[in-house]
Parts: structure tokens; C-alpha cells; sequence
């Protein structure tokens, strides 16, 4: 069993949907949360960091932690053609250093 | 603020060759890391240097190895390539050493094809 599990997708919503990514993992070691935006052949663009359970909200963005059930979520509202990539949600312990634990990423389509 | 650079972007090798890739972190980053991204097994760490020094390592063979300098800058060697090797070869950068507030941020990649 993978530490981090993502649902690859592909998700294709309508533009203007919220849509709703998430992660669960296994090991509560894990104490800091992140996701990114990778676009076709370019590299992981940070969009959100987090490290206590609860909402962090960046313009359209929303990181949600459950610690307790160990799962993360990612809400993008009013979703844009230009959101349309591959969302990647990464983990690091406590102790850790920098190491970055990663969901394989759930590739979202968002159609006009 | 000049973002992570890495050089060459794309790169052609073939079997049993060794290549060399470069990373530039963002100015005032002290610490680089280096992923491997492939469609089969997704992203993966390399390994970590903080200061000159290798602070965590994953599970790659001794074919991977990596350095860094003074000036933060690192460089990531893979000796006698395999097909397998074929990937995009990412780094990350960050202030710090790990932990609250260390944003790690990524570099657009180095993508080797083994022929």
C-alpha cells in the first residue's frame, strides 16, 4: 500500500464548477500538507501549504486537513479552462527534512 | 526573484552512458532536492543536500549520486544509464532544512531520454 493515495482521474468538469481534489495517507508522522499544479511538461508550480487541520483559503483555493482522519482536500471554485493540469498533493514528516512524499496527481480537465 | 533553473532542459544519452544535471536554486535557498517523475511510478525522491551535505537519500542504486556547492548550486550524476532511467529529472529548492514555513518550490525539469 502507497503512503500518499490520489485518485488519478482524469476529472472533467464544466467551467465555473468547484471541483474537489483529495489525498489519504497512511502514516501520522506526516505533519505538512502541500499541493501543486504541474502543467503539461513543465515542473510542480506550489499552490497551497498547510500544516494543522482545518481551511486555508488563497483567492479560489481552499486546503482542507483532517488529521484526525488522516485526508486532505484541495477546492478550486469558479474553476477556470486554465486550471485544467495535474494536481499534485505532497507530504513531509516532522524530522523529515525536506523530503516530499507525493500522490501519483489526479489530471482535471475543465471544459469550456 | 529569479526562480529554480535547471540546465539542460532536455537531454539524449544512450545505454551505459553517464550524464550530469544542474540545478540553481532561488537566491537565499540553501537547500536543494532532486525527484525523479516518470508515468509508471510518479514522482519519487532522490536525494537531499542542505549546506554541502547530503541530508537524506531515497531509494535509488548507487548510480545516482549528487553533490552540492557552496553556492548552494547542485549537481545530480547517473552513471552507466539504463532505459529505465528515462524521465523528468526535477529540483526543488527551499530555505530551509525542513519543517513549519519551508516552502519548497520546483525547477522546470530536466527531461532524459535513454536510447
Amino acid at each position: 500500500q502507497k503512503e500518499v493515495e490520489q485518485d488519478p482521474g482524469p476529472l472533467s468538469v464544466p467551467e465555473g464548477a468547484i471541483v474537489s481534489l483529495n489525498c489519504t495517507y497512511s502514516n501520522s508522522a506526516f505533519q505538512y500538507f502541500m499541493w501543486y499544479r504541474q502543467y503539461s511538461r513543465k515542473g510542480p508550480e506550489l499552490l497551497m501549504y498547510t500544516y494543522s487541520s482545518g481551511n486555508k483559503e488563497d483567492g479560489r483555493f481552499t486546503a482542507q486537513v483532517d488529521k484526525s482522519s488522516k485526508y486532505i482536500s484541495l477546492f478550486i471554485r469558479d474553476s477556470q479552462p486554465s486550471d485544467s493540469a495535474t494536481y499534485l498533493c505532497a507530504l513531509s514528516r516532522t524530522g523529515g527534512g525536506n523530503k516530499l512524499t507525493f500522490g501519483t496527481g489526479t489530471q482535471l480537465k475543465v471544459e469550456l | 526573484k529569479a526562480g529554480v533553473t535547471q540546465t539542460p532542459r532536455y537531454l539524449i544519452k544512450t545505454r551505459g552512458q553517464q550524464v550530469t544535471l544542474s540545478c540553481s536554486p532561488i537566491s537565499g535557498h540553501r537547500s536543494v532536492s532532486w525527484y525523479q517523475q516518470t508515468p509508471g511510478q510518479g514522482l519519487q525522491f532522490l536525494f537531499e543536500y542542505f549546506s554541502e551535505t547530503q541530508r537524506n537519500k531515497g531509494n535509488f542504486p548507487g548510480r545516482f549520486s549528487g553533490r552540492q556547492f557552496s553556492n548552494s548550486r547542485s549537481e545530480m550524476n547517473v552513471s552507466t544509464l539504463e532505459l529505465g532511467d528515462s524521465a523528468l529529472y526535477l529540483c526543488a529548492s527551499s530555505m530551509g532544512a525542513g519543517g513549519l514555513y519551508n516552502e519548497q518550490f520546483f525547477g522546470p525539469g530536466t527531461r532524459l531520454t535513454v536510447l
